[in-house]
């Protein structure tokens, strides 16, 4: 059974610094693995999807890398800012089934 | 385009009662999915639906149950609802291709159970 792990289960920041989130699984037979981000009471904001033969994928300040063979990914902020506080949440799909979520981390940065 | 789409966004019901939720997805999207998201247990997940077919379906009781309509949109229903019930329940829509295809959430329903 797929599991998906995420550390830190919080983070706090000063605005301006650049992060790293982690995110772990236990089935490497994955077909993507996608970052969301949730605001509080919202619903979930797709941010990077990475296909299985992918490394990492990109989109502004945001880098997901993805290491198959070791089943973890990691999603690197760059120049944090307020406005980046929310929760992110990380999500594996193996083979014709539900996406599996982790936990999420809780991100806050200071100004 | 226009995205994922729920209502009602809040509803408040009393135990015993019954709710039907409901959600649009995307245009062009086939598939549909239904969470149910807790403080404590996190994101669950209920079922997927996929061109009228239920196609996978979560660790819930019978009380659960869902269908979707020819145009896509989906419906998710909950009978005697007991206060565990209370939960941000959110939908998710995506195309055809698994490997590739982004999964698109709507802004969810916010259900009290008093």
């Amino acid at each position: 059974k797929q599991e998906v792990t995420q550390i830190p289960a919080a983070l706090s920041v000063p605005e301006g610094e650049n992060l790293v989130l982690n995110c772990s699984f236990t089935d490497s037979a994955i077909y993507n693995l996608q970052w969301f981000r949730q605001d509080p009471g919202k619903g979930l904001t797709s941010l990077l999807l990475i296909q299985s033969s992918q490394r990492e994928q990109t989109s502004g300040r945001l880098n997901a890398s993805l290491d198959k063979s070791s089943g973890r990914s990691t999603l690197y902020i760059a120049a944090s800012q307020p406005g980046d506080s929310a929760t992110y949440l990380c999500a594996v799909r193996v083979g014709n089934t539900p996406l599996v979520f982790g936990k999420g981390t809780r991100l806050s940065v200071i100004a | 385009k226009a995205g994922v789409t729920q209502t009602p966004r809040y509803l408040i019901k009393t135990r015993g009662q019954q709710v039907t939720l409901s959600c649009s997805p995307i245009s062009g999207h086939r598939s549909v999915s239904w969470y149910q998201q807790t403080p404590g247990q996190g994101l669950q997940f209920l079922f997927e639906y996929f061109s009228e077919t239920q196609r996978n379906k979560g660790n819930f009781p019978g009380r659960f149950s869902g269908r979707q309509f020819s145009n896509s949109r989906s419906e998710m229903n909950v009978s005697t609802l007991e206060l565990g019930d209370s939960a941000l329940y959110l939908c998710a829509s995506r195309g055809g291709d698994l490997a590739t295809d982004t999964q698109y959430f709507g802004p969810g329903t916010r259900l009290t159970v008093l």
